[in-house]
């Protein structure tokens, strides 16, 4: 079973839709989460952090649901400049070197249409 | 301007011949990460250093190489035992090893004809 896994996508969505993503962990001991937004033939960039008690940024709700082992992210208000792939990302120290591990999705397309 | 680099942004070799992507960051951070990225797939990660002089193997190390000489530069050498060298290069590096967030290059495109 992989690490993280992503709705396979794409979304194709009008602008000023609302579009969620959902993504699952398999190892309990992951201890963050993030979801990072990577354009077209460029590197990830981090887009939040996700907490349990939810949060918000701007048009972005991110939630985690540490029993069911699953992440979501919202974008309400969709734009045009919201277009790229969006990777869930899961982190776990490593119990031996203490080092942080991180975990990526395959990501979700997205593309809003006008 | 503190940030990450990597050259070349594309490279071409011939199957056989080893090559070494540069990773260069001025951001002071401790630690530094190599991942590949093949279409559909995640992130994979080959190499980490958490320190200088020192470094791990990540899920897919075979027919990679690394070094830390300096904390700013971690240079990857794709060798030729490595069987699908044709991929996206991403480095990363973040503050400390148990540091949360990774800060990314531009990636490097390795195409191998």
């Amino acid at each position: 079973r992989k690490e993280v896994e992503q709705d396979p996508g794409p979304f194709n969505v009008p602008e000023g839709a609302t579009v969620a993503f959902n993504c699952t962990y398999s190892n309990s001991a992951s201890q963050s989460f993030f979801w990072y937004r990577q354009d077209c033939r460029k590197e990830p960039k981090l887009l939040m952090s996700v907490y349990s008690s939810g949060n918000e940024d701007g048009r972005f709700t991110a939630q985690l649901n540490r029993a069911s082992q699953y992440i979501s992210l919202l974008i309400r208000d969709s734009k045009l400049s919201d277009s790229a792939t969006y990777l869930c990302v899961v982190n776990r120290v490593n119990d031996w070197t203490g080092a942080n591990n991180l975990f990526f999705g395959t990501g979700t397309r997205l593309t809003v249409i006008p | 301007d503190g940030g990450i680099t990597q050259s070349p942004k594309y490279l071409f070799r011939k199957e056989g011949q080893n090559v070494t992507l540069s990773c260069e960051q001025n951001l002071n951070h401790d630690a530094m990460y190599w991942y590949r990225q093949d279409p559909g797939q995640g992130l994979r990660l080959i190499y980490y250093s958490q320190i200088v002089n020192d470094f791990q193997k990540g899920d897919i190390a075979e027919g990679y190489s690394v070094s830390r000489e300096k904390k700013e530069s971690f240079p990857l050498t794709v060798t030729s035992a490595q069987k699908n060298p044709t991929a996206f290069y991403l480095c990363a590096s973040s503050r400390s090893p148990s540091g949360n967030e990774q800060f990314f290059g531009p990636g490097t495109r390795l195409t191998v004809l």
